[in-house]
């Protein structure tokens, strides 16, 4: 089964970077998957694309602090310099033959 | 500039139906699979239906099979989300999203079931 999993919060200082977590299930460990940001009160925004060879393509407009990398069936996302409109939850994507699955979110508290 | 927008939501009685409609601009609606994703206020994203460019195939999660219908109008750039047989647990926030990994997004219409 197709699941993917989140710690669900996460905190970090003001200026300080962020590496946050999303783990694919056993035998989806090559699955891509998206990254996508949700400020509190807003609809949610894509932030990229990440491949299992860690290469990644990011939305319009994402800043160059944000980024990507994998290792085995771990995907992460590191966020660079943190800035306080960085507090949102943060969720991963993947799919399957007649599915989409999102991971249950991470809220990133910035301290 | 990239523009979805969910029209339809409301408030709605167990067992009735609504249809949803997501109108969309500043990219080429025909070229991208489209999405439906519900969130309960307070918790996760929910992917609900998915529908490929010319509508000839479609999917959905287990909890709406056989209750909702994803369909699209190429020629007005608009997704749909028929609803039918709606029940409490389907009181969300919809929103409509675009492209096969989500890349775009819309700002959501609230849907209420309750009597």
């Amino acid at each position: 089964q197709l699941v993917l999993t989140q710690s669900p919060s996460a905190s970090a200082s003001l200026g300080a970077s962020v590496k946050l977590t999303c783990t694919l299930s056993s035998g989806h460990s090559t699955y891509a998957i998206a990254w996508h940001q949700q400020q509190p009160e807003k609809g949610p925004r894509y932030l990229m694309k990440l491949n299992s060879d860690g290469s990644h393509s990011k939305g319009d407009g994402i800043p160059d602090r944000f980024s990507g990398s994998s290792s085995g069936a771990e995907r992460y996302l590191i966020i660079s310099s943190l800035q306080s409109e960085d507090e949102a939850d943060y969720y991963c994507q993947t799919w399957g033959t007649g599915i989409q699955v999102f991971g249950g979110g991470t809220k990133l508290t910035v301290l | 500039e990239v523009q979805l927008a969910e029209s339809g939501g409301g408030l709605v009685q167990p067992g009735g139906s609504l249809r949803l409609s997501c109108s969309a601009s500043g990219f080429t609606f025909s070229s991208y699979w489209m999405h439906w994703v519900r969130q309960v206020p307070g918790k996760g994203l929910v992917w609900v239906s998915r529908i490929n460019t010319d509508g000839s195939s479609t999917d959905y999660a287990d909890s709406v099979k056989g209750r909702f219908t994803i369909s699209r109008d190429n020629a007005k750039n608009t997704l749909y989300l028929q609803m039918n047989s709606l029940r409490a647990e389907d009181t969300a926030v919809y929103y409509c999203a675009g492209r096969w990994e989500l890349g775009y997004w819309g700002q959501g219409t609230l849907v209420t079931v309750s009597s």
